[in-house]
């Protein structure tokens, strides 16, 4: 059965520090992963997706997340976290359910930012 | 481009009652999802519909939850009879096709249960 999983349930960097955030996945074929993003009491915004090709993605607020099969891995980075990046971060994957079109989420790792 | 709309944001009911919750796409979206974030865990999918259709309930509840998206208006998520257990984030999101289209999501509905 498809399953993703967020090894690190709370991770703290220091503001300016690199991020990495693990994600790793189990599904049949080629994948489509994406990383979200959810601040407290807010809805899920996103900030990459892989669907096919290059396997270093590039998305929204400086973040990239590379594809690796090998690995079944998508790991998300940023290489200078700022204080406002602090919020719940859910890697996915999609191509699931019935139709194969909902996703699968990981449980979630919550980064804080210290100063 | 408004995106996702959910309402109401918060609901209140007690057990027994009922629960629904509106879910508008953004525009030109005719796909709908919703999924349910249970405290400490990830979104949980729960039905896929297309414009008076259900494509996917595979993740609903056998009893008590149904949805619907009708012709005209949004699509909605009811809960009958609602438990304690049923308190949770329900979110809604919206894509313009599948396959690589990605899901919008909208801002939840808090649903607690008293």
């Amino acid at each position: 059965a498809q399953s993703v999983t967020q090894p690190d349930i709370h991770i703290t960097v220091s503001e300016g520090a690199s991020l990495e955030l693990r994600c790793n996945y189990s599904y049949g074929a080629t994948p489509y992963l994406f990383w979200y993003v959810q601040s407290p009491g807010q809805g899920l915004q996103l900030l990459l997706k892989y669907f096919s090709g290059d396997t270093l993605v590039q998305g929204i607020k400086g973040f990239e997340a590379e594809f690796k099969r090998s690995q079944s891995s998508f790991n998300l980075r940023k290489p200078s976290v700022h204080w406002s990046d602090a919020a719940e971060y859910f890697c996915a994957v999609g191509g699931v359910g019935q139709a194969g079109t909902a996703l699968i989420f990981g449980k979630g790792t919550t980064l804080s930012v210290s100063s | 481009n408004a995106g996702v709309m959910q309402n109401p944001r918060h609901l209140v009911r007690r057990r027994g009652q009922e629960a629904r919750l509106r879910c508008s796409p953004m525009k030109g979206h005719s796909h709908v999802y919703w999924y349910r974030q249970l405290p400490e865990e990830g979104l949980k999918f729960m039905v896929y519909l297309q414009k008076e259709n259900i494509i996917d309930e595979s993740g609903m509840p056998k009893e008590r939850f149904s949805a619907e998206f009708p012709k005209e208006g949004p699509s909605i998520l009811r809960i009958q009879q609602v438990v304690r257990g049923d308190s949770a984030a329900y979110f809604c999101a919206s894509s313009r096709g599948t396959g690589n289209y990605e899901q919008y999501f909208g801002p939840g509905t808090r649903l607690t249960v008293t």
